[in-house]
């Protein structure tokens, strides 16, 4: 049973437009969402972060919204450049809850593959 | 530059063959993480580990094993029980248990 999710696989943007890549979790315990981006063949890298405590974290063209009462977070990129097509995971835990337990760990969704086209 | 290397890049493993992946962090990082990635999935944790001489089962241990005899290493061996190998492994460590995760590069390991 999937906890975080990731629906849309795919997402096509224009270069210089707004991206948008959603995530949805079950999980009521989540109190720690981060973004990773991933190129093939290499590692993610992370992106940016929210706790449960906020509902909206910037970081340059990078802002992630969470909606506690909808389980719902999602990430903007704008605006989006080529060098942003790739994958994207969004990954959750119940960091506060579990600190250090088995609980807590980060459970991530199947992510979406982000094109920019110039 | 601190980081987290892991090495080889690409792996081939033979029926009945047990392999092993190294990861190696310098980051001075407690906690320790082995993840898997199936193509079109997101990463499942194999093994972790947050302080030395100690490590937990994942969600998918099975056919796999750890060791964590020092602080900068967390090797992997892939077990000739572990059926479906094939997928791209990634180690990955934080400063404290769950937080911001700092991922290797990955290997790839293939069955031939």
């Amino acid at each position: 049973d999937q906890q975080v999710k990731q629906n849309s696989p795919s997402l096509s943007v224009q270069e210089g437009r707004i991206s948008i890549l959603n995530c949805d979790y079950t999980n009521s315990m989540f109190d720690y969402f981060l973004w990773y981006k991933k190129y093939p063949a290499e590692g993610p890298t992370f992106l940016i972060s929210i706790s449960s405590i906020k509902d909206k974290n910037e970081d340059g063209r990078f802002t992630v919204f969470l909606n506690k009462s909808a389980k719902h977070l999602s990430l903007h990129i704008v605006p989006s450049q080529p060098g942003d097509s790739a994958v994207y995971f969004c990954a959750a835990s119940a960091l506060l809850t579990y600190y250090g337990g088995s609980q807590g760990n980060l459970i991530f969704g199947k992510g979406t593959k982000l094109s920019v086209k110039p | 530059d601190g980081g987290i290397t892991q090495s080889p890049k690409y792996l081939f493993r033979k029926e009945g063959q047990n392999v092993t992946l190294s990861c190696e962090q310098n980051l001075n990082h407690d906690a320790m993480y082995w993840y898997r990635q199936d193509p079109g999935q997101g990463l499942r944790l194999i093994y972790y580990s947050q302080i030395v001489n100690d490590f937990q089962k994942g969600d998918i241990a099975e056919g796999y094993s750890v060791s964590r005899e020092k602080k900068e290493s967390f090797p992997l061996t892939v077990t000739s029980a572990q059926k479906n190998p094939t997928a791209f492994y990634l180690c990955a460590s934080s400063d404290r248990p769950n937080e911001k995760l700092f991922f290797g590069s990955g290997t790839q390991l293939s069955v031939l």
